[in-house]
């Protein structure tokens, strides 16, 4: 158990520009979240999945961003057109197979910065 | 919609005092809580959580929960703190299937005197 990990942890990029981030869940574990953090503010979920399905989506989550997890293994979120706004943490939690308690295990983080 | 409120921006306290974070939480059914830590540079650490049986809680570090169902309350305590608790504090409520993830509060941002 090498716990949730994150790449990039740290992005800079330019208005306009697409990034994309990969979240590697703990091993085995089934489902999948994906959250945003903004300065002073506790997390803000996205978006989840089972496996590879992507079974909830927030309002938060706008036509410009994407997430996939193919073959249920890792995921990656795409952000297309960054915007300043769009600059924040984005984390991503984990949840093993028949973990009742909904326990999430959280990865360290990317820190997005949209110049 | 569920809800969480932290109503302590920040909180100071001595080292070796004893400490109380305070959670209020909205819900309609039986929620699920948890405290989650977050010091700079790392991600979310669980402290406790709670969803059914005991409302008195355990969790690492030396941190208890109380829930108390009436007043909708979710309150972290620890008996004599240390420097290195000083981080940033989550309460947060999540339902049962876990489909919409959890909704957090804003934290509190705990600082430790010496």
């Amino acid at each position: 158990d090498t716990g949730v990990s994150q790449n990039p942890r740290h992005k800079i990029t330019k208005r306009g520009q697409n990034v994309t981030f990969r979240c590697d869940p703990i091993s085995e574990h089934n489902r999948l979240y994906w959250y945003r953090q903004t300065l002073g503010q506790g997390p803000e979920f996205l978006t989840y999945f089972q496996n590879e399905a992507q079974l909830e989506k927030s309002r938060l989550l706008s036509d410009r961003f994407s997430a996939e997890r193919p073959k249920g293994s890792f995921s990656t979120l795409e952000i297309q057109r960054t915007e300043q706004g769009d600059s924040a943490m984005y984390l991503c939690a984990s949840v093993g197979i028949g973990q009742e308690t909904y326990e999430q295990y959280f990865g360290p983080g990317t820190r997005l910065t949209v110049t | 919609a569920q809800s969480v409120t932290q109503p302590d921006i920040h909180i100071t306290v001595s080292e070796g005092a004893s400490l109380e974070l305070r959670c209020n939480y909205s819900y309609g059914a039986t929620p699920y809580l948890f405290w989650y830590v977050q010091s700079p540079g790392q991600g979310l650490q669980l402290l406790l959580k709670y969803f059914s049986g005991d409302t008195l809680v355990q969790g690492i570090k030396g941190f208890e929960a109380e829930f108390k169902r009436s007043q909708s309350s979710f309150n972290l305590r620890k008996p004599s703190v240390h420097w290195s608790d000083a981080a940033e504090y989550f309460c947060a409520v999540g339902a049962w299937g876990g489909a919409d993830g959890l909704t957090f509060g804003k934290g509190t941002h705990l600082i430790i005197q010496p």
